[in-house]
């Protein structure tokens, strides 16, 4: 009963250097969720997905893209990181009115 | 546009005293609100959620909130705090019971437990 499962839980990235966070559910899930965490802020979406194939920005997509190839995996990548991308990742899926996340995965761009 | 107001980025209350933590919401449509909980080094974890019908809502752990329309509140209370309660919360809402997976969290609230 793996339910949302993130990969890596931490990562340390050099200015520059690109990455991708995985993020898998079990839960035949249609929706899946992108946020990030930093103090005082709460979570702020990234990006979003309302099947395989459909994907689309939220408050904070820039220097992220996505993609849904199926429904169980949702990929976040950082394409040229930078220091203010340091923070916690949280990705989520949702179905029966209730929002699942994931351990998050701490990301220290240096 | 949907915006989440928590009242008080840090409350301190002893070991049975009553939890009061505060949430303000602001959304163009009947809202869908939550509040979920997120101890140390994990994620977040779902306490209560608010969708129609009864406007006090019950959830895990002993805590409800009750939806008040007219004041744009969805306040959480324990009648007793617990130690374990320590943890930082957030009020959430969604447009819609299909839409939560774009929720608009509040800025949270760490709640600490003395003995």
């Amino acid at each position: 009963n793996a339910g949302v499962t993130q990969t890596p839980k931490f990562q340390v990235l050099k200015t520059g250097q690109s990455m991708t966070l995985q993020c898998a559910q079990d839960m035949n899930h249609e929706y899946m969720s992108w946020y990030r965490q930093d103090p005082g802020m709460g979570l702020r979406l990234i990006h979003y997905s309302v099947g395989a194939g459909i994907t689309d920005q939220g408050e904070v997509p820039n220097g992220y893209n996505v993609s849904r190839s199926t429904t169980e995996d949702f990929p976040l990548r950082l394409l040229s990181a930078a220091p203010s991308q340091t923070s916690v990742y949280f990705c989520a899926s949702a179905g029966g009115g209730e929002a699942f996340f994931g351990q998050g995965t701490r990301l220290t761009v240096v | 546009a949907q915006s989440v107001t928590q009242l008080g980025s840090h409350v301190s209350v002893s070991e049975g005293a009553l939890v009061l933590l505060r949430c303000n919401y602001s959304s163009s449509v009947p809202p869908y609100l939550f509040w979920y909980v997120q101890y140390p080094n994990q994620g977040l974890q779902l306490l209560l959620k608010y969708t129609t019908g009864a406007t006090l809502v019950k959830g895990i752990n002993g805590f409800e909130a009750e939806f008040k329309k007219s004041e744009t509140s969805f306040h959480l209370t324990k009648p007793s705090a617990h130690m374990s309660d320590a943890a930082e919360y957030f009020c959430a809402v969604s447009e819609g019971l299909s839409s939560n997976y774009k929720l608009t969290f509040g800025k949270g609230t760490l709640l600490t437990v003395n003995p």
